[in-house]
């Protein structure tokens, strides 16, 4: 089955600083890429996803690129806030039919004002 | 968007008890709800796939018969925690897909068990 690996497990960045969150994933069938984030006894919500045939998707201040060949995907915050602390985690799934996503195991994305 | 609740965001209860949460759609239709378990500082981890109108399919190293799922209808999925023990405790969340596509996830709130 699928595997993903997230790191850091943890990120602790100034207000301003941008902010790199990496995942691997071990399927190459594997073609959805969603990104989740979760405030502290909150609920998971996607911020932003791609999908195997784009290779970078920007949303505002958020982005995720994909390396199809080395199996990677990133997701990247800029001009970080306060607010954006939280839980974050990445997914892979192949895209249609009942596959389930695999998550990673979260990054705790820490901002100082 | 869409809308995932669940029924109740908290509850504490007796060892020995059961639990029943639930989970409903409330804008859109659900053939297919999953249920995560998530303990603290860790990842979601997939407990089981709902299917209404038909038996749930468990992930391995999950008892199906402590971990009771009921795809009652098309916007409703309970999981009953048989007799709860202090190691059930843990915060449950399910999740839905809009459409046809399981690719858009829709997350409900959770629901924290304490189990004394």
């Amino acid at each position: 089955g699928e595997n993903v690996e997230q790191h850091p497990s943890t990120l602790s960045v100034q207000e301003g600083d941008s902010a790199v969150i990496k995942c691997t994933y071990s399927d190459s069938a594997s073609n959805y890429f969603p990104w989740y984030k979760q405030e502290l006894g909150k609920r998971p919500q996607l911020i932003i996803d791609i999908r195997s045939n784009v290779g970078e998707k920007k949303d505002q201040r958020i982005a995720v690129t994909l390396n199809k060949t080395a199996k990677h995907f990133s997701l990247h915050i800029t001009e970080t806030q306060p607010e954006d602390s939280a839980v974050y985690f990445c997914a892979a799934r192949v895209s249609g039919g009942s596959y389930i996503p695999t998550f990673g195991r979260g990054t705790s994305l820490i901002v100082h004002p | 968007g869409a809308v995932v609740s669940q029924h109740p965001s908290w509850v504490i209860c007796k060892s020995g008890t059961s639990v029943k949460i639930e989970c409903r759609s409330l804008d859109f239709q659900a053939t297919t709800m999953f249920w995560y378990r998530q303990f603290p500082k860790q990842s979601l981890m997939l407990m089981a796939t709902s299917n209404e109108g038909s038996k749930a399919t468990y992930e391995q190293g999950v008892e199906k018969d402590k971990f009771l799922i009921n795809h009652a209808s098309l916007t409703l999925s309970t999981l009953t925690v048989t007799s709860a023990h202090p190691e059930d405790s843990s915060f449950y969340i399910c999740s839905a897909p809009l459409g046809g596509s399981t690719d858009t996830q829709y997350f409900g709130p959770g629901t924290r068990l304490t189990v004394l």
